[in-house]
């Protein structure tokens, strides 16, 4: 059973270019979650999907914006991009409205985007 | 202030000995899950035990315990019988308000590493 998968693993870009994110969520899964992690720092919340509308937001700016399709898989995209928007990107999945329990995260590897 | 705290930037533990590391939460909601996420250097955030503020006993999984003292705020992580896989950074977070599509703050994180 596949778990979270991302893509790309690594990637370059220079200041003021835009980039796409990809990820597919757990087999059963239906909301995603989207997190950076800047090097030496915890995860923080940017945003969360499901149904196919943000659900949840962060303190991010509009230059953060995503999307999830019918199939559950997501795209964050980033616009003009600054050096300080050098982080690994957490994708996490899970199975929304359970009304107790952990309800617990599953997390992908990251995309690990770099800004020159 | 901070929602998560992890005091403990880095630890050293002998293989075989058990191991404790610190967090503490500041929530004024009644309702709360506070978890921990193991992360190696692949990226990938691995879970490894959840409390919540209304369990009685303090969750155990396998090697992990979780020391959940909740009028000091504090979800400490237990490691018994440390193995040099336990090697990675460790991450407290939490999840306020009741199970359902939330998002989690994470702490800064302690960086565990298990000499032989």
């Amino acid at each position: 059973d596949a778990g979270v998968t991302q893509s790309p693993t690594h990637l370059i870009k220079t200041r003021g270019q835009q980039v796409t994110l990809r990820c597919s969520p757990k087999s059963g899964h239906d909301t995603v979650s989207w997190y950076q992690q800047a090097l030496g720092q915890g995860p923080q919340f940017i945003f969360q999907y499901y149904e196919e509308e943000e659900r949840q937001r962060g303190n991010f700016p509009d230059r953060f914006s995503g999307h999830q399709f019918p199939n559950y898989s997501s795209e964050l995209n980033v616009n003009a991009l600054l050096l300080g928007d050098s982080a690994l990107y957490l994708c996490a999945s899970s199975l929304g409205g359970l009304s107790s329990g952990a309800n617990v995260l599953t997390f992908g590897a990251g995309s690990r985007l770099t800004v020159l | 202030a901070q929602k998560i705290t992890q005091t403990q930037p880095g630890m050293f533990v002998q293989e075989k000995e058990a191991v404790t590391l610190d967090c503490t939460y500041d929530t004024s909601d009644p309702s709360y899950g506070l978890f921990w996420y193991k992360q190696p250097s692949s990226g990938e955030m691995i879970f490894l035990i959840y409390q919540g503020s209304y369990d009685q006993q303090n969750a155990t999984e396998g090697r992990y315990s979780l020391n959940f003292q909740k009028a000091r705020k504090s979800a400490n992580l237990v490691i018994s019988a440390s193995q040099l896989g336990d090697s990675a950074m460790y991450f407290c977070a939490m999840r306020e308000g009741r199970p359902g599509r939330r998002a989690l703050t994470f702490g800064s994180g302690t960086r565990l590493q298990v000499q032989p």
